[in-house]
């Protein structure tokens, strides 16, 4: 079956970096996506990996391994605004989006 | 821009009551999807379309169903509401095949 694995929970400290990682087993590949949620919200776009490297956008940033099967969103210089679920997802084959459970991130100050 | 709007925002009804959830995007999307969001789980497809008059069944559509008589609007019906259709409902839309969805700002339907 086609599986997304990312931490259920994480803590972090304002001003700090984490990193949230993410393993998927799928039938093919066709490009991995980050949204953020904040609770009771939707979630938005942040980042699109589609080969292998880093892609940087601001504070955050993501890589991606194929031939791994890993991801991971890293966010830098931690703000109280960045507590929110962190939901990775990946295009199979046929363009079927597979989404993991997410990552819930706790900020403390 | 108003991008993908649902309505209502929150639902309660009654077992075997019947409803519709209302998604419009101002994008000219041809991609559409509902999508449901169940605590600890990933984001679960019920249905999906590629364009008017196109749809086809997700992961999850048994007990709902939908229409796609234009690009802007994508309703998803629940017939014969059970206890196991509470969850928060998500419409989305994407430019084409394989790009970022854009979602509405999601309906949570309660089923007693």
């Amino acid at each position: 079956g086609q599986n997304i694995d990312q931490p259920t929970e994480m803590t972090a400290t304002e001003g700090a970096i984490v990193q949230i990682n993410c393993t998927y087993q799928t039938s093919g590949f066709n490009g991995l996506f980050w949204y953020q949620q904040h609770a009771g919200e939707a979630p938005t776009f942040l980042s699109y990996n589609v080969l292998d490297g880093l892609e940087e956008k601001g504070r955050f940033s993501s890589f991606l391994s194929r031939s791994k099967g890993y991801s991971y969103l890293l966010l830098k210089e931690l703000q109280m605004k960045d507590s929110a679920s962190y939901l990775c997802a990946v295009f199979d084959s046929n363009y079927q989006l597979i989404w993991g459970a997410g990552t819930k991130l706790i900020i403390k100050p | 821009n108003a991008g993908v709007t649902q309505t209502p925002k929150f639902r309660i009804l009654k077992i075997g009551q019947s409803m519709t959830l209302q998604c419009t995007q101002d994008m000219n999307h041809n991609y559409m999807y509902w999508y449901r969001q169940d605590p600890g789980m990933g984001l679960k497809l019920i249905y999906y379309s590629v364009g008017a008059g196109i749809t086809d069944k997700g992961e999850v559509p048994n007990g709902y169903n939908v229409s796609r008589s234009t690009t802007e609007d994508f309703p998803l019906r629940l017939e014969l509401a059970a206890p196991s259709q509470t969850s928060v409902y998500f419409c989305a839309s994407s430019r084409q095949e394989g790009r970022e969805l854009f979602f509405g700002e999601g309906s949570r339907l309660t089923v007693l």
